[in-house]
C-alpha cells in the first residue's frame, strides 16, 4: 500500500481554522484518499474522502493537491469536540480489493484549545 | 443505522488465560472486520468476513487467535493463552455510507484488553 505521511501533532485554538496536512507522494491513479478521526475512547469514524477534486461535506473539506501527491483536511472552525486523532489514509479501488482493509499511519494528534 | 456494538468494553485477565470479545452489528450487513490498535499506535488489520466466511486473515493472527462469525450476523474473536503482548484495543467495523454512497467503514468503541 502506498504510504501517508502526517505530522504527529497539531494545536488549534477553539473556532479557528484547521488545515490538516497528508503527503502521499506515490499514491496511484486508482488510490482514494480517505480521512478518519479517533475521539478519546472511541473507535475511528469516517470523515471524508476524495480521489482528485476538493470535496466538501458537513464535517469538513478535502483539498487535494493537482498532482495528488498532498492533501489537506480543512476545519472550518474547530470546536473542542474536534480534538481526536485523525487519519489519512489511501484505499485502492482496483477490483476485489476488500474496502475496509484499511492501513492507518500513526496520524495527527490535535489538540483544540479552548 | 450502521452502528457496531462490542462487548466486553474493557477486560482484565491474566497472563495464559482465554477471552473472547463479540462484535454485535446493529443492522445486518455482509462484512465484518477486526482490527488491533496497541497504544499509540493506529488500528491493524487483523480479518475479515464475508457473511459466515473468513476471506481473509493478517499475519498479525497468530494461531492463539480465532475469530467466528457463525450465522453471518455477530462475530466473535477469541485469543487463547494471553500474553502480555495482547494488550490491546480490539476494534469491529461494519461497512458504512461515505460522500456519494460511496463504502467506508463504521467502527465500534472497541473492547480494551489489559493482560497482567
Amino acid at each position: 500500500d502506498a504510504k501517508t505521511t502526517q505530522p504527529n501533532s497539531m494545536e488549534s485554538n477553539e473556532e479557528e481554522p484547521v488545515h490538516l496536512p497528508c503527503n502521499h507522494s506515490t499514491i496511484s491513479g486508482t488510490d482514494y484518499i480517505h480521512w478518519y478521526r479517533q475521539l478519546p475512547s472511541q473507535g475511528p469514524e469516517y470523515v471524508i474522502h476524495g480521489l482528485t477534486s476538493n470535496v466538501n461535506n458537513r464535517m469538513a473539506s478535502l483539498a487535494i493537491a493537482e498532482d495528488r501527491k498532498s492533501s489537506t483536511l480543512i476545519l472550518h472552525r474547530a470546536t473542542l469536540r474536534d480534538a481526536a486523532v485523525y487519519y489519512c489514509i489511501l484505499r485502492n479501488n482496483r477490483g476485489g480489493t476488500s474496502y475496509g482493509k484499511l492501513t492507518f499511519g500513526q496520524g495527527t494528534i490535535l489538540t483544540v484549545h479552548p | 443505522d450502521t452502528g457496531v456494538s462490542q462487548n466486553p468494553r474493557h477486560k482484565i485477565t491474566k497472563r495464559g488465560q482465554n477471552v473472547t470479545f463479540r462484535c454485535d452489528p446493529i443492522s445486518e450487513h455482509n462484512r465484518l472486520y477486526w482490527y488491533r490498535q496497541t497504544l499509540g499506535q493506529g488500528p491493524e488489520f487483523l480479518t475479515y468476513f464475508q457473511n459466515e466466511a473468513q476471506l481473509e486473515k493478517s499475519r498479525l493472527l497468530s494461531d492463539r487467535f480465532s475469530a467466528e462469525r457463525p450465522k453471518g450476523s455477530f462475530s466473535t474473536l477469541e485469543i487463547q493463552r494471553t500474553e502480555q503482548g495482547d494488550s490491546a484495543m480490539y476494534l469491529c467495523a461494519g461497512p458504512g455510507q461515505g460522500i456519494n454512497g460511496a463504502n467506508v467503514l463504521t467502527f465500534g468503541a472497541g473492547s480494551r484488553l489489559t493482560v497482567l
